[in-house]
């Protein structure tokens, strides 16, 4: 596998404001993506982040909300903008490995926001 | 479109019990299975997966899932459960798409 790190781990912030979130993977990957989990939910992927090109977003999420950026392989950022409480939720970065044949995907530890 | 159905949102057993963790799955294309574990204010670890081969797999702790394709269905299995196996179980589907996941199972082992 790979490690797999997220900063920052979790933060406090207000709404109206916006948050960075880093993932940097220590291995080279093939495909990385951003998911959201809900208090007490289930993960739903916020979209895949491309290298060198626009990231392609899910049903309900919008570049305007939530850019993403992939300058290299193994490092991506989530931007969640504007935000409001509704936002409050454990962000978590997910990859497939180069090294790896298979499809399998690995996650980050996540990053806790709360939006007061 | 892949889909994920966790048919049980809680389950509660008792230490050294067996339990069996119920996925159902949807896809119109061949798909990958797997079996993810969250522990408490912690992020996801993979607990095993189905690629392809033998339709029984086994993962880490003394887990293990079989792969049904006629009932579409990828249940995971314990024979005992230790208390450090609460957590949260999420049974997740990989087709032509990203892993789709389901709702999740929260396992609760009492002592």
């Amino acid at each position: 596998s790979a490690v797999i790190s997220q900063k920052p781990s979790r933060d406090i912030c207000q709404r109206g404001t916006s948050l960075t979130i880093q993932c940097q993977v220590d291995s080279q990957v093939t495909m990385m993506f951003w998911y959201r989990q809900q208090p007490g939910q289930s993960l739903t992927l916020i979209a895949t982040a491309n290298q060198g090109s626009e990231a392609t977003y899910e049903s309900g999420f919008v570049i305007d909300k939530f850019p993403i950026s992939r300058p290299n392989l193994t490092f991506s950022t989530l931007t969640v903008s504007n935000m409001s409480p509704e936002d409050s939720s454990i962000y978590l970065c997910s990859v497939i490995l180069l090294a790896t044949s298979t499809d399998t995907q690995y996650f980050g530890p996540g990053t806790r926001l709360t939006v007061l | 479109a892949q889909s994920v159905t966790q048919l049980d949102s809680q389950v509660p057993v008792f230490e050294e019990a067996p339990v069996e963790l119920r996925c159902n799955y949807s896809s119109s294309v061949s798909v990958y299975l797997f079996w993810y574990v969250q522990y408490p204010n912690q992020g996801l670890q993979l607990l095993l997966k189905y690629l392809s081969g033998s339709t029984l797999v086994k993962g880490i702790n003394g887990f293990e899932a079989e792969f049904n394709k006629s009932q579409t269905s990828f249940h995971l299995r314990k024979p005992s459960v230790h208390i450090s196996d609460t957590a949260e179980y999420f049974c997740a589907v990989k087709g032509n798409t990203p892993l789709v996941f389901g709702k999740g199972t929260r396992l609760s082992v009492i002592a």
